[in-house]
């Protein structure tokens, strides 16, 4: 089955603890990314990455970090948690505009972080 | 930065009536994407855009396209109760590299 595979699904954290988010496709997809979504803001663009190696930041990367090692993983690292990271993360993936025009893009479950 | 607004942001409708919502975006784009995401669940994929004119109808629902005016619109038919969710729109940087979404359009439909 094609999916995009978020983990942990909830996470509550204390502030300064690093911490780590994963995500995994399995579709070979190109372009993996991540967002976070916030009451009235809808969803905010954090990283994003056109292919292993490549990667850069969206509209709010501000306190993430990404790497993009293989072409099916692409975890969301916060180095440093603060209070107003704390959000709803998803992780989404799909094939470049290059190869595939018309490309879907497939959207994990969600991680609802909480730093206190 | 390109910019994508939508409205309503809220809509609360009668079973069997029809509505529009609207998403207009601040630069040109080569592609719009139409998306569904039901309380506490991902995003489900509705409707792909990519040209002037473009129309998709998928049951009671159609997107359609105007690049020129920078205009998407998803109308509903006849809405049913299970259409109740939050739609979201979302354009592509002309890079293609770049998704900006709109705020989202909660949509309750009433029997």
């Amino acid at each position: 089955e094609a999916q995009v595979t978020q983990n942990p699904r909830y996470l509550i954290t204390v502030t300064g603890k690093k911490l780590t988010v994963t995500c995994s496709q399995n579709m070979n997809h190109e372009y993996m990314s991540w967002y976070r979504q916030d009451p009235g803001l809808g969803l905010r663009q954090i990283y994003y990455s056109m292919n292993v190696e490549v990667t850069d930041k969206g509209d709010v990367p501000e306190g993430y970090k990404v790497s993009r090692k293989e072409k099916r993983n692409f975890p969301l690292i916060l180095e440093s948690p603060s209070p107003n990271q704390t959000s709803l993360y998803f992780c989404a993936s799909s094939h470049h505009r290059d190869k595939m025009m018309n490309t879907e893009a497939f959207f994990g479950q969600g991680t609802r972080l909480t730093v206190v | 930065e390109l910019k994508v607004e939508q409205n309503p942001l809220f809509l609360s409708m009668q079973e069997g009536k029809n509505y529009t919502i609207y998403c207009n975006y601040s630069t040109t784009s080569d592609r719009l994407y139409w998306y569904r995401q039901d309380p506490g669940k991902s995003l489900e994929s509705l409707f792909v855009l990519l040209s002037n004119g473009a129309v998709k109808q998928e049951g009671r629902l159609m997107a359609s396209l105007d690049t020129k005016a920078r205009l998407s619109t998803l109308h509903i038919t006849a809405a049913v109760h299970d259409l109740s969710a939050t739609y979201f729109c979302a354009v592509v940087s002309n890079t293609g590299n770049q998704f900006y979404f709109g705020t989202g359009t909660s949509l309750t439909v009433i029997p």
